[in-house]
């Protein structure tokens, strides 16, 4: 099956500086990469996705990059703010069949 | 985008009794809806797999007669935890894919969890 790893586990910035999560995945079938953020005791919230047939992806101040070859991809986050602080999981999905997640890093944004 | 709840959002049940959580899709229909488990400030593992009108796909590992899935409508996943004992308390989110209609082009919307806590 799939493995999804994701580093760093936690990862604090000072607000306004960015932020960058990194996973990479063992299927070369997966096409499908979303990522979550998870505020505590809630359920996961999409906030960015990328697809096999696209290599970047971006919605203000969040970016994908998505290295099919290398078979990783990262999330970014420009402009940090207090309330970006969070969980975020990557995850990676073969047709949306079933979808695996990483381990997940906390991040915490320094006013 | 679309919504999908849980319910209840937290539970508390004596060892051995059972426990069933609703995951409905509000405003869009699901064939297939997935059950996760969350410890504390870990990931979330797939437990199965619910399909509607059939018979749920449980992961490996995952007891099938002690995590009952229900898949009876497209808007409705029930899970039922049986015999409950204190390693099951845990986080339980479920989530549902639209099938491309409405612009949610299988994208997957998380429930909110539900907390259950065994004594």
């Amino acid at each position: 099956g799939e493995n999804v790893e994701q580093h760093p586990s936690t990862l604090s910035v000072q607000e306004g500086d960015s932020a960058v999560i990194k996973c990479t995945y063992s299927d070369s079938a997966s096409n499908y990469f979303p990522w979550y953020k998870q505020e505590l005791g809630k359920g996961p919230q999409l906030i960015i996705d990328i697809r096999s047939n696209v290599g970047e992806k971006k919605d203000q101040r969040i970016a994908v990059t998505l290295n099919k070859t290398a078979k990783h991809f990262s999330l970014h986050i420009t402009e940090t703010q207090p309330e970006d602080s969070a969980v975020y999981f990557c995850a990676a999905s073969k047709n949306f069949n079933k979808f695996y997640f990483g381990s997940g890093t906390k991040l915490n944004v320094k006013p | 985008g679309a919504v999908v709840s849980q319910h209840p959002s937290w539970v508390i049940c004596k060892s051995g009794t059972s426990v069933k959580i609703e995951c409905r899709s509000l405003d869009f229909q699901a064939t297939t809806m997935f059950w996760y488990r969350q410890f504390p400030k870990q990931s979330l593992m797939l437990m199965a797999t619910s399909n509607e009108g059939s018979k749920a796909t449980y992961e490996q590992g995952v007891e099938k007669d002690k995590f009952l899935i229900n898949h009876a409508s497209l808007t409705l996943s029930t899970l039922t935890v049986t015999s409950a004992h204190p390693e099951d308390s845990s986080f339980y989110i479920c989530s549902a894919g639209s099938t491309g209609t409405g612009g949610w082009d299988n994208e997957q919307f998380f429930g909110p969890g539900t907390r259950l806590t065994v004594l």
